[in-house]
């Protein structure tokens, strides 16, 4: 069963606390991305990764990290610099290069308590 | 921005009338795709046309390009309640290995 997972479906984070979301693919991709949806609106890119240990800043890059220290794995961790982290976060691959179709993850939704 | 903006933001039809979409950006592009998204779930994949052609056809979808407009608009023809979900266009920026999603445009197919 192929494809992009991502975790947790459904994210807490307490004031000043960092969280991080995986995203892991099995699609041999080599290239990554991790966008951020907020309600009734498109994305919006906040990191991408075209090879291992390697990746650029997107966007809305601010508040977030990412590391790419595996081809499957590019997991994003928000910060407490994140002032208004609550949003629907997407992960999706490509097989790398221009004119790619992306694969996107089901997504996980970020709430602040 | 780079953006792609879709029109409409909304759309309401009947099962089985015609569904039509428009999507305009700002720079040249490699390509544009279009992508579906249900509620609460991630975007799935549905067509994709270059920058050198005019016109694709995937089964009820049917996507045009006009690069001099800087538009696209994405057809689907004899809706079915399943095709309710919100639809979004994305652009890479020439040479840059990122894309643009527009806001989307949301279809809602009344059975």
């Amino acid at each position: 069963d192929g494809g992009i997972t991502q975790s947790p479906k459904y994210l807490f984070r307490k004031e000043g606390q960092n969280v991080t979301l995986s995203c892991e693919q099995n699609l041999n991709h080599d290239a990554m991305y991790w966008y951020r949806q907020d309600p009734g609106q498109g994305l919006r890119l906040i990191y991408y990764s075209q090879i291992v240990n390697d990746f650029q800043k997107g966007d809305i890059a601010e508040g977030y990290s990412v590391s790419r220290e595996k081809k499957e794995s590019f997991p994003l961790t928000v910060t407490s610099a994140q002032k208004n982290p609550t949003a629907f976060y997407l992960c999706a691959s490509t097989p790398g290069g221009l004119q790619e179709t992306q694969y996107f993850g089901p997504g996980t939704r970020l709430l602040v308590l | 921005s780079q953006q792609g903006e879709e029109d409409p933001q909304a759309l309401s039809i009947q099962e089985g009338e015609n569904a039509t979409m428009n999507c305009s950006y700002k720079t040249s592009i490699n390509n544009l795709q279009w992508y579906r998204q249900n509620s609460g779930r991630g975007l799935v994949h549905l067509i994709l046309i270059r920058s050198n052609e005019r016109e694709k056809h995937s089964g009820r979808l049917r996507v045009t390009l006009d690069t001099s407009k800087k538009s696209s608009s994405l057809l689907i023809t004899a809706s079915r309640a399943a095709d309710t979900a919100s639809y979004f266009c994305a652009t890479d920026q020439y040479n840059f290995n990122k894309f643009y999603f527009g806001s989307g445009t949301k279809l809602n197919v009344k059975p």
